[in-house]
């Protein structure tokens, strides 16, 4: 059974800074694994979507890498802003749509 | 920027009631999917939506719950009898090919 695990559970850091968000999945046959923010009490918004195939995707400020051996995907967050605050979540994808959320890092940058 | 829109944004209702939730997914899209986050939990896997039927379920979506796309539009999810533990916000999300899921902004589900 898949389980996703994001550490850490929560992070503060000063606007500026530079920073990495961690994602880890137990089971390393997966078709895809996406990254989201999400804000309180919203939706969800997709950042980044990266394929089994790939090593890592860019958008922007963020960088998303994966480790598909080692069941490790990092987000990494450039020049970090307080917009940027939010939690952010990792869900894996196994087979079809049916994605495995990881518990999200609650991300506060400071001004 | 095409989206997925739901509603009701926020229902409050009776244990035992009815509930109907709307999703209007993003047009060309083929795949449905609704989730929901129990306060402070995970995001969690209902169920998906292909070719007018349930592709696959989990074990949180038992006789109690149903799916519908009626007109090729609309995609909805009725909870038949809420328990106090239906409480939640509930996602639905729509993809194209087996890329991108694309998530509403919620309809939080509180049960009395």
């Amino acid at each position: 059974k898949q389980e996703v695990t994001q550490i850490p559970a929560a992070l503060s850091v000063p606007e500026g800074e530079n920073l990495v968000l961690n994602c880890s999945f137990t089971d390393s046959a997966i078709y895809n694994l996406q990254w989201f923010r999400q804000d309180p009490g919203k939706g969800l918004t997709s950042l980044l979507l990266i394929q089994s195939s790939q090593r890592e995707q860019t958008s922007g400020r963020l960088n998303a890498s994966l480790d598909k051996s080692s069941g490790r995907s990092t987000l990494y967050i450039a020049a970090s802003q307080p917009g940027d605050s939010a939690t952010y979540l990792c869900a894996v994808n196994n087979q079809g749509g049916k994605l495995i959320f990881g518990q999200g890092t609650e991300l506060s940058v400071k001004p | 920027e095409p989206e997925v829109t739901q509603t009701p944004s926020h229902q409050v209702t009776q244990m035992g009631q009815e509930v109907i939730l709307r999703c209007v997914p993003i047009s060309n899209h083929l795949y449905f999917y609704w989730y929901r986050q129990i306060l402070g939990q995970k995001v969690e896997f209902l169920v998906s939506f292909y070719n007018n039927e349930i592709s696959e379920k989990s074990e949180i979506f038992d006789d109690q719950f149903s799916v519908e796309r009626p007109d090729g539009s609309n995609f909805t999810l009725k909870i038949r009898s809420t328990k106090l533990e239906d409480s939640a916000m509930y996602f639905c999300a729509s993809q194209w090919e087996a890329g991108e899921l694309f998530f509403g902004e919620g309809s939080r589900l509180t049960v009395l």
